[in-house]
């Protein structure tokens, strides 16, 4: 089965702070996706990675960046936290190729900024 | 772009009994509609999808119906049982994964 980490189920910040959220998979998958999901707002793209040090931006990159050293980990950087950026994240993972390939998610990181 | 309209928001039920949500979408180019369920604590899990060259497709209890003319697409959950309490997402996308749009989610409730 597939497997995707995030490194941390809870997490609280201070605004202003510089977060790191982790997410690793373990199936050698070359895509890979940040989404934030919100009540009555589903999920939504923030940022995906088709490849090591390849980013591209998704619905709501605003207040955030990636990076993509190793194939399976993915990072999400929150570069200065803002209380708006309170809210669940979820990581997934996809293989690649034409068309669509299910993708699997982690358990997501529930982040609060103070 | 995309926009992806999903109803009830909450949805209760009798065990045994069928749970229906719809979901609509804009762009008539998308062409794949999978169905995710997600359990308390957990992440989405992808149970179903369907593209545009089918009108139903069916697993066990879960069937899921596209209505290309109208834009729209229903999850069908026949004889519910507590477990399949969970919030389901309908998504619809156009190339893959990048472009993937999400409803706002469904909370389903079976009563035991």
């Amino acid at each position: 089965d597939v497997k995707v980490t995030q490194s941390s189920r809870y997490l609280v910040k201070r605004t202003g702070e510089k977060v790191f959220l982790e997410c690793v998979q373990d199936m050698d998958h070359e895509n890979m996706f940040w989404y934030r999901q919100d009540p009555g707002l589903g999920l939504r793209l923030i940022y995906f990675s088709y490849d090591v040090k390849m980013k591209e931006k998704g619905d709501i990159p605003e207040g955030y960046s990636v990076s993509r050293e190793k194939k399976e980990r993915f990072s999400l950087i929150l570069e200065s936290a803002s209380t708006n950026q309170t809210s669940m994240y979820l990581c997934a993972s996809s293989l690649p190729g034409q068309g669509h390939q299910p993708q699997h998610f982690g358990d997501g990181t529930r982040l609060s900024i103070l | 772009g995309e926009n992806v309209e999903q109803h009830p928001s909450t949805l209760s039920v009798q065990e045994g009994d069928s749970a229906v949500i719809k979901c609509t979408y804009s762009d008539s180019a998308s062409n794949y509609f999978p169905w995710y369920k997600q359990e308390l604590g957990k992440g989405p899990q992808l149970i179903i999808d369907i593209r545009s060259n089918v009108g139903e497709k069916k697993d066990q209890r879960i069937a899921v119906t596209l209505n290309k003319t109208a834009k729209h697409f229903s999850l069908h959950i026949t004889e519910t049982q507590p477990e399949d309490s969970a919030v389901y997402f309908c998504a619809a996308s156009r190339k893959n994964n990048n472009d993937m749009r999400f409803g706002a989610g469904t909370r389903l409730t079976v009563k035991p």
